[in-house]
């Protein structure tokens, strides 16, 4: 079983819709989950990170961590298509310590 | 806002050869990573440094590679006799320490081993 599953999409949605991407992991150890954004030929761009189970909410994103499911979701609230990327989510076991990546979900915004 | 910088954005190299990858990562973070993401697949970690040794390395990360901080804002990946299957997108990352901070990434090499 991988550490890391994300399904890889393409996701297309119209404007103004209600993005959820998911991500799963095997292993109960990872303590930290991130969400990065990926442009074309671009480096992973933080979005949100956190180490405890429930919501996080910063403007139109919601991250949300299920340890007991061993489940991570990004929501994306009005969506733009400014948001159309890559989305991954990354985890880690430990502070300073490696990142896993999910396979990331490619995300389209229709206007 | 700060961000971590890499040079050059694209390097084409010739089967055998040496390249050197360049980053500056963020003045105050002291964790440096590298990664690497083949076209269509996964970003990988390669590698962690933190005061001046590595700290963690994956299998990928063999004696054809090494790290090193020649001074006290470059951070450098080299890869001394590239192989075909080295052609991939390499990241650099930094992170601040003190409790969980997240990885801040560069915008890339882009490395073609022809």
């Amino acid at each position: 079983q991988k550490e890391v599953e994300q399904d890889p999409g393409p996701l297309s949605v119209p404007e103004g819709a209600i993005v959820s991407l998911n991500c799963t992991y095997s292993n109960s150890a990872f303590q930290y989950f991130m969400w990065y954004r990926q442009y074309s030929r671009k480096g992973p761009e933080l979005l949100m990170y956190t180490y405890s189970s429930g919501n996080k909410e910063d403007g139109r994103f919601t991250a949300q961590v299920d340890k007991s499911s061993k489940y991570i979701s990004l929501f994306i609230r009005d969506s733009q298509p400014s948001d159309s990327a890559t989305y991954l989510c990354a985890l880690s076991y430990n502070q300073g310590g490696k990142l896993i990546f999910g396979q990331g979900t490619e995300l389209s915004v229709k206007p | 806002e700060p961000e971590v910088t890499q040079t050059p954005s694209h390097q084409v190299t010739q089967m055998g050869q040496e390249v050197i990858l360049r980053c500056v990562p963020i003045s105050n973070h002291l964790y440096f990573y590298w990664y690497r993401q083949i076209l269509g697949q996964k970003v990988e970690f390669l590698v962690s440094f933190y005061n001046n040794e590595i700290s963690e390395k994956s299998e990928i990360f063999d004696d054809q590679f090494s790290v090193e901080r020649p001074d006290g804002s470059n951070f450098t990946l080299k890869i001394r006799s590239t192989k075909l299957e080295d052609s991939a997108m390499y990241f650099c990352a930094s992170s601040e320490t003190g409790g969980f901070q997240p990885l801040h990434f560069g915008n890339g090499t882009r490395l073609t081993v022809t």
